[in-house]
């Protein structure tokens, strides 16, 4: 299963929303998660089963879709917000990513 | 506190073979599927495979046939045998805990790497 998340970057301002999405070449029902990644660190789960908020990530993050399509939303972004984020399928093997989506500060 | 701390990264010639070893703690290591994942300078996250907590292995196209993955539960830990190493393979290779829920005997729903490791790297080189 290929996943195409778009944009590959965007810039946005603290404060502003945005937001990224990620497209799965075959149905995955809502076996999709989202992870942050700031530079020079292991990757963070954010988001598990589509929209469901792993524990301690902020309420800013959502998550939505099912089957084919499915986007990451983040509200009243903070300054630790700036960072690349991936999906990844976890409905089958072998287990996808997404390319990335590299968020900067505008 | 749960945590995985990999091993055993370093400079290798093309061809050559390295083991990279994750020693788990903070949680009961066998009852979790465990997972490899790698990333090259300035590139995104490639998953390379995974063990179950039975001892089956899943491996991407990419690295099947090369590399091996393996546990030892009475040891808390992982391990990433790489063979027939080439300069594509250079990456921080991460292990990473994956969280899963059983919901009916067996069968899982699967919630992402929820525990990873600070990464050791693999450079590729002559």
């Amino acid at each position: 299963i290929q996943l195409t998340q778009s944009p590959s970057s965007l810039s946005a301002s603290v404060g502003g929303s945005v937001t990224i999405t990620c497209r799965a070449s075959q149905g995955i029902s809502n076996s999709l998660v989202w992870y942050q990644q700031r530079p020079g660190t292991a990757p963070k789960l954010l988001i598990y089963a589509a929209s469901t908020l792993q524990s301690g990530v902020p309420s800013r993050f959502s998550g939505r879709g099912s089957g084919t399509d499915f986007s990451l939303i983040i509200n009243s972004l903070q300054p630790e917000d700036f960072a690349t984020y991936y999906c990844q399928q976890v409905h089958i093997y072998p287990r996808t990513f997404g390319q990335g989506t590299k968020l900067e500060i505008k | 506190e749960e945590r995985l701390v990999e091993s055993g990264g370093g400079l290798i010639q093309p061809g050559g073979s390295l083991r990279l070893s994750c020693a788990a703690s903070g949680f009961t290591f066998s009852r979790f599927d465990m997972h490899w994942v790698r990333q090259g300078t300035g590139k995104g996250l490639e998953w390379i495979g995974a063990i179950g907590s039975v001892g089956d292995t899943y491996y991407a196209g990419s690295v099947r046939g090369r590399f091996t993955i393996s546990r030892d539960n009475a040891k808390n830990s992982l391990y990433l045998q790489l063979k027939t190493l080439r300069a594509g393979d250079t990456a921080v290779y991460y292990c990473a805990r994956e969280l899963r829920q059983e919901y009916k005997y067996a069968s899982y729903n699967f919630y992402g790497l929820d525990v990873w490791g600070q990464g050791t790297t693999v450079t590729v080189s002559s």
